[in-house]
């Protein structure tokens, strides 16, 4: 079966500091991957997608960047971190017809 | 461009109680619409799906509609739980670009003893 991965759940860092966070995925190849955004009373604001490795489309512009080196490892990062990077950070692989989440990672820039 | 809305974007009934959730999209060209359940501080659960071909789809004490159409979709749930508190969110994948869903604002629902 498959599952998805996301570390580290929980994250606090100062402004300015860079940020990486990871996703991995068991269980399925060549899936498509994605990263949310969910801020505090908004809903879910897809930030990247990626059809493959190598490949990443970005939503919205914004102080963040997406990786994907290996077919089921999908990494979100920062240089510099903004206050207004705060959130619940979502990862999802695509199956058919639906989007499978992880457990989230929560990042508090103070 | 897509928009979703859920109303209301809070709820809190007795249990037992049969409730309407509400969502509604601007474009209708829609692939399909799914209903994801969130529990706080967790991710996402798939709950139904409805392909646009469809009027409803049914899971247990579940029940979703869509009219394409007019740009709606319900889910009902009937004889409510506390087990059901959570959020509820609405998310539409468009025909034309089905890599990628588009949230509503979900709707936080509580039920209490």
């Amino acid at each position: 079966s498959q599952t998805i991965h996301q570390w580290p759940a929980t994250l606090v860092q100062p402004v300015g500091s860079p940020l990486s966070l990871e996703c991995t995925v068991e269980g399925t190849s060549n899936p498509n991957l994605y990263w949310y955004r969910q801020a505090a009373g908004r809903g879910l604001q897809l930030l990247f997608y990626s059809v493959g490795i190598g490949q990443i489309s970005s939503e919205v512009p914004q102080n963040l960047s997406a990786s994907r080196p290996q077919d089921r490892q999908f990494i979100l990062s920062s240089k510099k971190l903004l206050l207004s990077d705060s959130g619940f950070y979502l990862c999802a692989w695509s199956g058919t017809d639906t989007q499978y989440f992880g457990p989230g990672t929560r990042l508090t820039v103070l | 461009k897509q928009e979703v809305t859920q109303i209301p974007a809070a709820l809190s009934v007795p249990e037992g109680e049969n409730l309407v959730l509400n969502c509604s999209f601007t474009d209708s060209a829609i692939y399909n619409l799914q209903w994801f359940r969130q529990d706080p501080g967790k991710g996402l659960t798939s709950l139904l799906l409805i392909q646009s071909s469809q009027r409803e789809q049914t899971s247990g004490r579940l029940n979703a509609s869509l009219d394409k159409s007019s740009g709606r979709s319900t889910l009902y749930i009937a004889a409510s739980q506390p087990g059901d508190s959570a959020t509820y969110l609405c998310a539409v994948t468009l025909s034309y670009n089905t890599d990628k869903l588009i949230f509503g604002t979900g709707t936080r629902l509580q039920v209490f003893p």
